[in-house]
């Protein structure tokens, strides 16, 4: 079975372009998750989904961060203008929401270089 | 102010022997506690998981503790195999809010085993 799907694994990009990050969540599973993971803060959750409707967007940092979920298999992460502290790897997870509580499915994560 | 927090950065231990890994939360809404595991270029796994009911959950070579009173736990892995070199992170949700899915992380541990 194909695991969650992110790409680009790496982007590299200047102050002030747009990014955009993209997930395929596992097939069946209703909840999607983005998380942001840097040296200093460790794994924040940014938002989640669950059946394609934000539910929780309050770690979202500022206006620059937009996430939107339009089918069940696909999700973006936009950040528009970027910033050098946006760098951090961008992780997105999906989960059934049955069987073990808290358990997501993680992808392997797009590290972002804004310079 | 990190409401579960892994206070130690990194840990090495010898094949064979046991492994700890401390992890303390701060907010008592917290009713669900889980480890994930982080090798490098992948996204976390799924480890174990305890609910705040129980006080020891147990799983091959994996046994996580959890003592409300003092808001910590613990997981164990004994032996200790060099392929459980990685990154540890530990994790809680609670039901307040109606999800077990909004799972919040410590910064992690490192853990080397060596051979």
């Amino acid at each position: 079975d194909a695991g969650v799907i992110q790409s680009p694994r790496h982007e590299v990009t200047e102050m002030g372009q747009e990014v955009t990050l993209r997930c395929k969540p596992i097939s069946g599973h209703d909840y999607l998750f983005w998380y942001r993971q840097t040296m200093m803060r460790g794994l924040e959750l940014l938002i989640y989904f669950n059946n394609n409707v934000p539910i929780d967007d309050s770690g979202m940092p500022e206006d620059r961060f937009s996430a939107k979920m339009p089918n069940a298999s696909f999700s973006t992460l936009k950040i528009q203008p970027s910033e050098p502290r946006d760098s951090a790897v961008y992780f997105c997870a999906s989960s059934p929401g049955t069987g073990v509580a808290g358990e997501l499915f993680f992808g392997e994560g797009s590290r972002l270089t804004v310079l | 102010d990190q409401q579960v927090k892994q206070n130690s950065p990194s840990l090495s231990v010898q094949e064979g022997r046991i492994s700890i890994l401390n992890c303390d939360y701060t907010n008592s809404m917290f009713d669900y506690f889980l480890w994930y595991k982080k090798y490098p270029a992948e996204g976390p796994t799924f480890l174990i998981s305890i609910s705040s009911i129980k006080d020891k959950n147990e799983d091959g070579r994996f046994t996580v503790f959890l003592n409300k009173s003092a808001k910590h736990l613990s997981l164990h892995i004994v032996p200790s195999q060099p392929g459980d070199s990685a990154v540890y992170f530990c994790a809680a949700s609670g039901h307040s809010g109606g999800s077990n899915y909004k799972l919040t992380f410590g910064k992690g541990t490192l853990l080397t085993v060596n051979p």
